[in-house]
């Protein structure tokens, strides 16, 4: 089992305020998935990042895959409480039909 | 927008009894898979289903699962006699192909089993 690190698992900040969270793993991944989760629903997909050193922008938030494809993390400017939710970075390795999930950051961002 | 539906959406078992889970993948996506998540814990693998057949399967994927693809819309999971540690969210998911893994899930199943 190839195991995916996130950090930090919970954060808790102020609307307005910025934030990082990281998924670390010592293996090396064909691609990497940012995923979002709300309560009692399935993750759905963010984004894809396929290229070592890939950045990738979606609206305020910023993904950026590692140059040795082990790692990634995720960055949202000013967060707003709809950003509320469990992040999850997922992995994806060649010729593996399937996809191992970080351990989770749950953030809550307060009004 | 496509979307892939998942039954029940709760199913509440005793222990030893077969579950069927059952899910639409989206009609055009060739790669179906099976995942779960136990109450605050990660999202784990179960299997993937690719051309009729199962491509790979976790640890977790023993004896007792199985999956079926009965009538080229539905995608089954099987637990034959459930445990209590089987008591979770199963979600299924789908994808076009497997160039970037990007899947697409289901909402879940959650599964409890006394």
């Amino acid at each position: 089992t190839q195991l995916l690190e996130q950090s930090p698992q919970f954060l808790s900040i102020q609307e307005g305020e910025n934030l990082t969270v990281y998924c670390n793993s010592s293996s090396v991944f064909s691609s990497l998935q940012w995923y979002r989760q709300e309560p009692g629903e399935g993750p759905v997909l963010l984004v894809t990042v396929v290229t070592g050193g890939e950045v990738k922008k979606l609206k305020r938030l910023t993904f950026q895959f590692g140059d040795a494809r082990k790692d990634s993390s995720l960055h949202i400017t000013a967060a707003q409480p709809g950003d509320t939710g469990l992040y999850l970075c997922a992995g994806a390795q060649t010729g593996a039909n399937n996809l191992f999930f970080g351990t989770g950051t749950r953030l809550t961002v307060i009004p | 927008e496509p979307e892939v539906t998942q039954t029940p959406s709760h199913q509440v078992t005793q222990m030893g009894q077969e579950v069927i889970l059952r899910c639409v993948p989206i009609s055009n996506h060739l790669y179906f898979y099976w995942y779960r998540q136990i109450l605050g814990q990660k999202v784990e693998f179960l299997v993937s289903f690719y051309n009729n057949e199962i491509s790979e399967k976790s640890e977790i994927f023993d004896d007792q699962f199985s999956v079926e693809r009965p009538d080229g819309s539905n995608f089954t999971l099987k637990i034959r006699s459930t445990k209590l540690e089987d008591s979770a969210m199963y979600f299924c998911a789908s994808s076009p192909s497997w160039v970037t893994g990007e899947l697409f899930f289901g909402e879940g199943s959650r599964l409890t089993v006394l």
